[in-house]
């Protein structure tokens, strides 16, 4: 079976602060997807980024950057400079791909709180 | 290019009654998956359909049940409701089958069981 832990409930930042929200997962697969969503309290979830097992190249958008070490089984998301409309809930999510398809297993997600 | 629509955003039901809950794809995309939000379970996978035909079901009782449309479109049914039903539903979209994830979610029906 598949897991994903966010230990991390709830963090609070003042804008322009840097913040990293971690991600650890579990599973027997070798090959599988690592995800992190966005939802903002509209409700709906918005796709951030796609990694597969077999690329362990980090990655960065714009202030956004992704870490990811299979060694460890994390997959750590970190925003630079903050900003207010960074808050939401963030969700890290894994899918392997042996039937998987469109199946998640999401962590229990981070509220991230940027302030003024 | 319209997003994912969910039907109804909001409603209210009571112990023992059905409810269907309506999606509609963005145009194009021919896989759909739905998932149920709560504060104590997060986000747990219900089943997801691809032309018409249900490709995954996740770990839900017989009470819940999903169907797809020649137009892709879908619509999940939870009979006899109980008190725990009470959730965000969430109903994701994607072009291909087993997209593995690039889903695009709509706002979801947030559903009430009193």
């Amino acid at each position: 079976a598949q897991k994903v832990t966010q230990a991390q409930t709830e963090i609070s930042v003042v804008e322009k602060e840097d913040v990293t929200l971690d991600c650890v997962y579990e599973t027997r697969d070798t090959t599988y997807y690592l995800f992190w969503y966005k939802q903002p309290p509209s409700g709906e979830l918005v796709f951030l980024i796609r990694r597969n097992s077999f690329d362990e190249q980090n990655e960065i958008s714009g202030r956004y950057s992704w870490n990811f070490q299979k060694s460890t089984s994390s997959f750590n998301f970190t925003i630079t400079a903050s900003q207010v409309v960074d808050s939401a809930v963030y969700f890290c999510a894994l899918a392997i791909l042996t039937g998987g398809g469109n199946k998640l297993t999401f962590g229990t997600g981070t509220q991230l709180k940027v302030e003024l | 290019k319209a997003g994912v629509t969910q039907t109804p955003r909001y409603l209210i039901k009571t112990r023992g009654q059905q409810v269907t809950l309506s999606c509609s794809p963005i145009s194009g995309h021919r896989s759909v998956s739905w998932y149920q939000q709560t504060p104590g379970q997060g986000l747990q996978f219900l089943f997801e359909y691809f032309s018409e035909t249900q490709r995954n079901k996740g770990n839900f009782p017989g009470r819940f049940s999903g169907r797809q449309f020649s137009n892709s479109r879908s619509e999940m049914n939870v009979s006899t409701l109980e008190l725990g039903d009470s959730a965000l539903y969430l109903c994701a979209s994607s072009f291909r089958d087993r997209d593995t994830g690039e889903l695009f979610f709509g706002e979801g029906s947030r559903l009430t069981v009193l």
